[in-house]
Order: C-alpha cells, then structure tokens, then sequence
C-alpha cells in the first residue's frame, strides 16, 4: 500500500485565480490520477499524470485549465487556472499500479466564490 | 443508459442484518470490478476486487454476473462500523475506470 499526502484539504478562492494541489506519495508508484467528485456526484477522472511527459487527459477537461505535473514518481501536482464558481468541487490524486487497485488522497475541497 | 449505474440509497439497516447492494454497468467489453467504500468527507478506499468466481473477505462478499451485466456486494452482520457511502468501480480495458455514484449505507443501532 502507498499513503498520498495531499494539500491543501481545503481552500476559498476568488473566481479568476488558480490554485495548485499538490500530492506526495510515500514510496514509488507507477500510476498517478487525478478525479474531481462534485456534490452527490461519482468520481471523474481528469487525467492520468505522466512522469516526464505531458498528462493524458479525458474527454472535457483540457491542459489550460487543468495543467499537470509530475516530476518523478512519488509527485504531482494539479493546477485549476481561471477558476469559476463551476470548479467548486473535491478534487482527488490517486497513485498505485492501477488506477483502480490505487489509494487516494484525503482530497481538496475548493470553493470558488 | 449510464455506464455504471447503483441505487443512491439510502439502505437503513439495524446491527446485524444482512445487506446487499447492486451494480449495473453497460459495457460488456469491462475487465475487471471493485467495490470502493467511502466515508463521509473522506477519500475512497479500496474495500475489494470482484473475480468471476465470486470473492469473500470476513463479512463481505462481492459477486459478478457477466450475463447480466452487474455487480454485487453483500455485507453479513451489519455493524455501525459499516456505515458509509459504496462505490462501484468497472475498468474497460486501457485503464478507462468508471465509478458508480455510491450507495449509501447507514446502519443504525
């Protein structure tokens, strides 16, 4: 098993700015996601975050607005640029062999006002 | 038609009863299956795989019927513990994953 460290837990933030999650894993891993989880709603997958190369993005979410990171194998980092009040949301890393036998991180909780 | 599709709930339960939820998906091409628990305000965590053959793990067994196309879980002796919010998860291949919206348990003393 793997612990991901994610930051912050929680933030308010103006509409018009960006804010960068960051996840820490403990150890190596081969796969990192990241999902957003409105209110009520099932997981979304973003994209996958690639070490050394761009992210893999799923259909809807592209990389202005959600531009990844992942410098090496336990770290990545997601940014909501331009926010809107449609991006308040959970937003989730996960990291682990697979992306369904993955851990998670504790998440993000972002209102945008 | 939704990919992945389970009963929201809410399933009140007493300590000790027997529960099961179930979940459909839509793409017969799907490999592999999981049940995910999540807890209120909490990130998911992976409860258990969900093989062909039927699994069981203490309380809980998970069952997958490929004819119909669905899923189960199946909790024994429900305790207070249990409590939480069920996800269904199905992989269709290329590591395209697909959560179900939960269903939520809520067993009550």
């Amino acid at each position: 098993s793997a612990v991901i460290s994610q930051k912050p837990s929680r933030d308010i933030c103006q509409r018009g700015t960006s804010l960068t999650i960051q996840c820490q894993v403990d150890s190596q891993v081969t796969m990192m996601f990241w999902y957003r989880q409105q209110p009520g709603q099932s997981l979304t997958l973003i994209a996958t975050a690639n070490q050394g190369s761009e992210a893999t993005y799923e259909s809807g979410f592209v990389i202005d607005k959600f531009p990844i990171s992942r410098p090496n194998l336990t770290f990545s980092t997601l940014t909501v640029s331009n926010m809107s009040p449609e991006d308040s949301s959970i937003y989730l890393c996960s990291g682990g062999r697979t992306n369904t036998e993955a851990f998670f991180g504790q998440g993000t909780r972002l209102t945008v006002v | 038609r939704k990919e992945v599709e389970q009963d929201p709930g809410p399933f009140n339960v007493p300590e000790g009863a027997t529960v099961a939820f179930n979940c459909t998906y839509s793409n017969s091409a799907s490999q592999s299956f999981f049940w995910y628990r999540q807890d209120c305000r909490k990130e998911p965590k992976l409860l258990m795989s969900v093989y062909s053959s039927g699994n069981e793990d203490g309380r809980f067994t998970a069952q997958l019927n490929r004819a119909s196309q669905y899923i189960s879980l199946l909790i024994r002796d429900s305790k207070l513990s249990d409590s939480a919010t069920y996800l269904c998860v199905v992989e269709g291949g290329y590591q395209k994953v697909t959560f179900g919206t939960g269903t939520k348990l809520q067993v009550i003393p």
